[in-house]
């Protein structure tokens, strides 16, 4: 069984900022790993996600993660937080493989960028 | 390109009614999910759907709750009869491929239910 733990619900950073949204994953086997930004009253939008190849992965909106296995991390980072950053973020894992389905999602975190 | 359609956005009804939500997935995509939102649980997956057939109902909360695929671009969620706690957003996605490793997931802009 996978799990998805997210530090913080609520994360504030001024405009111009790092953006640091910490993600901490629990797999038995090795796991694709995927970010998803939910804006007010929207769906889930992809930003970025890891399946296998280079460890830094890099998104939209500037946005990048690095899997870091020893850590069983998965922090997304982006160097300067834009007022249009302000959404929820979602964690998510699932297990490598073909025909897995099974996305578990953490339960987000707020980012709010303070002008 | 349309994405994925669902209705109605809001709704709001009373409790012991049916509710059925709506689903229109991206055209050409095989593989669609049913997702709940809510503050105590916050996204589950409710049930899969692979060219049209049901693969994994096991998030299906209980009876009460049923899921359709009549064909590869309509979908249904029914609750029947509503309860105060199914009160939540429900998300539509889907897919092209079997599953979510290797493609993207693709989400509507959700269903707000209300029961009273």
């Amino acid at each position: 069984a996978q799990s998805v733990t997210q530090l913080g619900s609520h994360v504030s950073v001024s405009e111009g900022a790092l953006v640091l949204l910490r993600c901490n994953y629990s797999s038995s086997v090795p796991p694709y790993l995927f970010w998803y930004v939910q804006y007010p009253n929207q769906g889930l939008q992809l930003l970025l996600k890891y399946t296998t190849g280079a460890t830094l992965v890099k998104g939209i909106n500037g946005f990048e993660a690095e899997f870091k296995k020893s850590e069983t991390s998965f922090h997304l980072t982006k160097p300067s937080a834009h007022m249009s950053d302000a959404a929820e973020y979602f964690c998510a894992v699932t297990y490598s493989g073909a025909g897995s389905y099974q996305l578990t999602f953490g339960k987000g975190t707020k980012l709010s960028v303070i002008p | 390109d349309a994405g994925v359609i669902q209705s109605p956005r809001h709704e709001v009804t009373e409790m012991g009614q049916e509710v059925t939500l709506r689903c229109k997935p991206i055209s050409g995509h095989n593989s669609l999910f049913w997702y709940r939102q809510t503050m105590m649980r916050g996204l589950e997956l409710l049930i899969y759907f692979n060219n049209n057939v049901p693969i994994d109902d096991s998030g299906m909360p209980e009876d009460r709750f049923s899921a359709k695929m009549p064909n590869a671009s309509f979908s249904t969620l029914k609750i029947q009869p509503s309860e105060p706690r199914d009160s939540a957003v429900y998300f539509c996605a889907s897919s092209f491929g079997q599953g979510v490793s290797g493609n993207t997931i693709y989400f509507g802009e959700g269903s707000w239910l209300t029961v009273v």
